[in-house]
């Protein structure tokens, strides 16, 4: 089943203890990006990655950081976790974005993260 | 930077009744998506449109591309309860060498019965 698979869903953590969220996806996608969901603000995406070894910041990267080692996986780093970045994060991947039809993207499921 | 506005914020609907919602950026678009995500779930893909002016149907909604590629909207007839949910647009914006997306707000749909 294609898919864009998330860990961990949920995550309740202190200041400062870093942390990674792992995005994974099985369906060959170049184009793979991570948002952060606030209410009120949509989706705003943090960092994208056009293939691997290739990585830019979105519109709010400050406090992430991201690599793209492999093509299915594009984690999210955490270095030092600060209560604004208690968020909804969510993964995403298209196949392009270079031709229109092939950038429409999949979703993960979504990571509910709480800093204390 | 790009900007995408989405109004309204929240639309309290009648069943039965339509809507529309809207969709504008600052800059001129490469394409416009719309995404429908239910409550306590992932944003999940609708439509993508490319053209100027362009015009698509899926059902009871009707996606409408500006002819300057900077709006879009999202129009529902005959709402139904299963059509609760915040809907996004996304704006691509490419160069060469990158293609960002950008979110609106949302437009977060309540049905009344």
């Amino acid at each position: 089943e294609a898919q864009v698979t998330q860990n961990p869903r949920y995550l309740i953590t202190v200041t400062g203890k870093k942390l990674t969220v792992t995005c994974s996806q099985n369906m060959n996608h170049e184009y793979m990006s991570w948002y952060r969901q606030d209410p009120g603000l949509g989706l705003r995406q943090i960092y994208y990655s056009m293939n691997v070894e290739v990585t830019d910041k979105g519109d709010v990267p400050e406090g992430y950081k991201v690599s793209r080692k492999e093509k299915r996986n594009f984690p999210l780093i955490l270095e030092s976790p600060s209560p604004n970045q208690t968020s909804l994060y969510f993964c995403a991947s298209s196949l392009s974005w270079r031709r229109a039809g092939t950038d429409t993207q999949y979703f993960g499921p979504g990571t509910r993260l709480t800093v204390l | 930077g790009q900007q995408v506005m989405q109004i309204p914020q929240y639309q309290h609907v009648q069943e039965g009744e339509d809507f529309t919602t809207y969709c504008n950026s600052s800059t001129t678009l490469s394409n416009i998506q719309w995404y429908k995500q239910r409550p306590g779930g992932h944003p999940v893909f609708l439509i993508q449109l490319v053209k100027s002016g362009e015009v698509k149907k899926q059902k009871r909604l009707t996606f409408q591309f500006g002819e300057a590629k900077k709006n879009s909207s999202l129009h529902i007839t005959a709402t139904q309860t299963t059509d609760v949910g915040t809907y996004f647009c996304a704006g691509l914006q490419v160069a060469d060498s990158w293609g960002k997306f950008q979110f609106g707000a949302g437009t977060q749909v309540v049905v009344t019965p």
